[in-house]
């Protein structure tokens, strides 16, 4: 079965120091990964996506993640955190078969703390 | 920028009502899904649809129809509301078949059932 693990449900960072918020993920095929960020009673807005290519991948707002097939994960990073970074961050895995379906993970709360 | 809108951001109904949630997407796109966000779950399809009058189910599909009449615009029926029903409800759109497209979502409608 096609799945993603977001194996924290928070994640708690002092302001200025780096940060990872960690996904793995089960897929048959080429895996197409995904990183959104939800701020409090709003939508999801897209961070960035691995398709192929290099493993290191940037995004929005100073974000980068890093794809490892051996390990099937792809985290989020930042090499700074920011106050106004905390939010619910998902992790989404495209299915294979067709139709643009994502299979997304339960999230992670990050907290970042002046 | 892709716009998604949803009609409506906060909405309180009773059990047994039928309830209609409005998409509309500004941008051509051919795809639209509807999710529902629940704590500790993460989002769940419950339908989606790649063309006018055209729909398949998610994941989540009881008790929810949907309807697609305009190639911009996306509702999500619940027949017979219920509480179990209480949940956040966000839209989605994307702009085709491939996996590697990015879905854009408006910004959720919080439903309550009474």
């Amino acid at each position: 079965a096609q799945s993603v693990a977001q194996p924290e449900d928070q994640v708690n960072v002092a302001e200025g120091n780096p940060l990872t918020v960690k996904c793995t993920y089960s897929v048959s095929g080429n895996p197409y990964l995904f990183w959104y960020v939800q701020y409090p009673n709003r939508g999801l807005q897209f961070l960035l996506k691995y398709i192929t290519g290099d493993n290191l991948v940037k995004g929005s707002y100073g974000f980068e993640a890093e794809f490892n097939k051996s390990q099937t994960s792809f985290h989020l990073k930042k090499p700074s955190a920011l106050v106004s970074d905390s939010a619910l961050y998902f992790c989404a895995v495209s299915v294979s078969g067709g139709y643009n379906k994502l299979i997304f993970g339960a999230g992670t709360r990050l907290a970042v703390h002046p | 920028d892709v716009k998604v809108t949803q009609s409506s951001r906060y909405l309180v109904k009773r059990t047994g009502e039928k309830v209609f949630l409005e998409c509309v997407q500004d941008m051509d796109h051919e795809n639209m899904f509807w999710y529902r966000q629940d704590p500790g779950l993460g989002l769940r399809l419950i339908y989606f649809s790649y063309d006018v009058k055209m729909k398949e189910k998610g994941d989540i599909p009881e008790g929810y129809s949907v309807s697609r009449e305009k190639k911009e615009r996306f509702s999500l029926i619940l027949e017979s509301a219920s509480t179990n029903q209480t949940s956040m409800y966000l839209c989605a759109s994307s702009l085709n078949l491939e996996r590697a497209d990015t879905q854009y979502f408006g910004p959720g409608t919080r439903l309550t059932v009474l």
